[in-house]
Formats: structure tokens, C-alpha cells, sequence
């Protein structure tokens, strides 16, 4: 069946080090999204890619959609307190969103 | 604007009894989904909706059923609780088109015992 495979499941950095998850499906995708979630809160939608080879940026925060479709990364600079939660990829196939197991962001001031 | 709301947001019941969460949105987005989340496997899908009376399921229903006879609510139940049912759920809706942004709810922090 459709998966989504998210690495590392954990990252621990200090604060103005860099960040990056990375997400790999099985199958290619018709497109991606990247959600965070704050400890004790819900997701929240931060990006959605949609083409291949696409790159977009929201300020620290680089999000790549692999040339296959099959992958996507979320890389933050300089990683702030403000950045601490878990960062989800869900992949869109089938009719369906896939969410990869999450990346639980840790950021030591 | 209350946006999406869920409730209860804590609840405690014994295997084998009948629960209903609730989740309600006041923005007429037409697709509405379930997700439960446990420790490892991020957000998984249990049903979703296209619109009401339209239903469909997703990665993990099995124990689960839902309804939408109006557009704003997507009650799930789950018939018979289970222990491996212990999870926090979370209600989403999207407005035009399934791809789209998801809009997440507060979540339902369940624990069967």
C-alpha cells in the first residue's frame, strides 16, 4: 500500500543551526504538503508542492519536491526557539492524503 | 469565527462501549476527514467526506463509522471502543477540492480502558 517514510524521527539542535527532514514515498505523488505541530497543539498547514523539481521558501523554511515526485525536504536556517514542534510531509495520491511519521524538532537556546 | 471545533477535547470510556466524537465547522468547506495520531505513525486517515451523505474510507476504518447529513458536522463513532483505540483524533476540513489546505481541529485526546 501507499507509504510515506519520514527521516529523522527525532533532531536536536542548537539554536542558529540548520534543520532539514526529509520525506520519501513508495510511489510518486501528485503532490505534497508540510504541516507543523506544536507540542500539545494540532497541525498546521505551512506548504503545499505540486510540481516536479519545485522549490519554495517562506522566509528561514526551503521546501523541495523531489524531480520524481517521490520526495520532498523541509530545510529551516538558522533554526530559532520558535521553530520547536513535529514537521509532517502527507503525500497526495489515490485520493488520499499520506502523512509521513513526523519529525520531532528540538531547539536548545 | 469558530472555524472547526471538536468535541469532547478528554474522554474516558471502557472497552466495549459506543463513543461519538464530534467535529463541527462554520466555514461550508465541502471535505472533511478523521485522522488519529499514536506515537510513530504520524496521522493516519480513518474516513473522510466529499460532501454530505458522501462518505468514503481511508487508511485504518475498521471499528470506526461515520455520517454527514449536514455539510458543518462529521460525527465519528466507534461501535464497540477498543483498547489499540486509545489515540488523539483530529477532524480536518478543506474548502475547494480535496488538495488543498488541510484546517485542523483541536483534536480529541481518547483513552480506552
Amino acid at each position: 500500500g501507499q507509504q510515506v517514510m519520514q527521516i529523522p524521527q527525532y533532531q536536536h539542535v542548537q539554536e542558529g543551526e540548520d534543520f532539514t527532514t526529509y520525506c520519501n514515498s513508495s510511489t510518486t505523488l501528485s503532490n505534497i504538503q508540510w504541516y507543523k505541530q506544536r507540542p500539545g497543539g494540532h497541525p498546521v498547514f505551512l506548504i503545499q508542492l505540486v510540481k516536479s523539481g519545485e522549490v519554495k521558501k517562506q522566509k528561514r523554511l526551503t521546501f523541495q519536491f523531489g524531480e520524481a515526485k517521490k520526495n520532498s525536504s523541509l530545510h529551516i536556517t538558522a533554526t530559532q526557539t520558535t521553530d520547536v514542534g513535529t514537521y509532517f510531509c502527507a503525500g497526495y495520491n489515490f485520493n488520499k492524503f499520506y502523512f509521513g511519521s513526523g519529525t520531532k524538532l528540538n531547539v536548545k537556546p | 469565527d469558530a472555524g472547526i471545533t471538536q468535541s469532547p477535547r478528554y474522554k474516558i470510556t471502557e472497552t466495549g462501549r459506543q463513543v461519538t466524537l464530534m467535529c463541527h465547522q462554520t466555514w461550508s468547506h465541502s471535505y472533511m476527514f478523521w485522522y488519529r495520531q499514536d506515537l510513530g505513525h504520524g496521522l493516519r486517515l480513518i474516513y473522510y467526506s466529499a460532501a454530505a451523505d458522501i462518505t468514503d474510507k481511508g487508511e485504518v476504518p475498521d471499528g470506526y463509522v461515520v455520517s454527514r447529513s449536514k455539510t458543518e458536522n462529521f460525527p465519528l463513532t466507534l461501535e464497540s471502543a477498543t483498547r489499540s483505540q486509545t489515540s488523539v483524533y483530529f477532524c480536518a476540513s478543506t474548502g475547494t477540492g480535496v488538495v488543498n489546505e488541510q484546517f485542523f481541529g483541536p483534536g480529541t485526546r481518547l483513552t480506552v480502558l
